[in-house]
């Protein structure tokens, strides 16, 4: 079974501050991909960033990286220098090349960026 | 190039209806898959239609069924409402051209009420 855990249901950081929030998985695939999704109150899901499996590389998106252990099966979000802007719900995310277009979710981080 | 959207935004129905929501996926994209998001249960996949068929299913109830239409519309319907169907029910589109296809874009949802 495909699970994914985050277990900081909600956290909240000053603003400029970094914060970093948790995911783990568990999957018996190898090839998959990795990805945090954001929620604004607005609803509209917006992909933050993304990681391939198979890359060792951990991926960066501007002020957005992540910390992938893939041994430990973990991928966590690091935000540097928060914004107000970065107030939402963050999905933790992965998909495997063997079930298709099927995301499987974790039950989300509510982020509170304070000014 | 405009988004996913989703209609109607806001439903209200009551127990034994049944109910329709559309899709409009992003213009070239052929795959559309549909989540159900709730606050107990997060975000799960229901099922994914690529090229008007039946792709990728999730662990639902037949009540819950969908279709594509030949410009990729999708809609999906549920029968026999029942309290616990109260959601908010997202799209994803994306091009569909890998069986996994990870450059997914969600639509804003459409938040089902059943009283």
């Amino acid at each position: 079974a495909q699970t994914v855990t985050q277990s900081q249901p909600e956290m909240s950081v000053q603003e400029a501050e970094t914060v970093t929030l948790s995911c783990t998985y568990d999957t018996s695939e190898n090839n998959y991909y990795l990805f945090w999704y954001k929620q604004p109150p607005s609803r509209q899901m917006i992909l933050v960033i993304r990681q391939e499996a198979y890359k060792q590389q951990n991926a960066t998106e501007n002020r957005f990286s992540v910390n992938f252990q893939k041994a430990a099966k973990s991928f966590s979000l690091k935000i540097s220098d928060s914004q107000l802007g970065d107030t939402a719900m963050y999905f933790c995310a992965f998909m495997t090349l063997n079930t298709g277009n099927q995301f499987y979710f974790g039950t989300g981080t509510s982020l509170t960026v304070i000014p | 190039k405009a988004g996913v959207t989703q209609t109607p935004r806001y439903l209200i129905k009551t127990r034994g209806q049944q109910v329709t929501l559309s899709c409009s996926p992003i213009s070239g994209h052929r795959s559309v898959s549909w989540y159900q998001q709730t606050p107990g249960q997060g975000l799960q996949f229901l099922f994914e239609y690529f090229s008007e068929t039946q792709r990728n299913k999730g662990n639902f109830p037949g009540r819950f069924s969908g279709r594509q239409f030949s410009n990729s519309r999708s809609e999906m319907n549920v029968s026999t409402l029942e309290l616990g169907d109260s959601a908010l029910y997202l799209c994803a589109s994306s091009t569909g051209d890998d069986r996994a296809s990870y450059e997914q874009y969600f639509g804003p949802g459409t938040r089902l009420t059943v009283t």
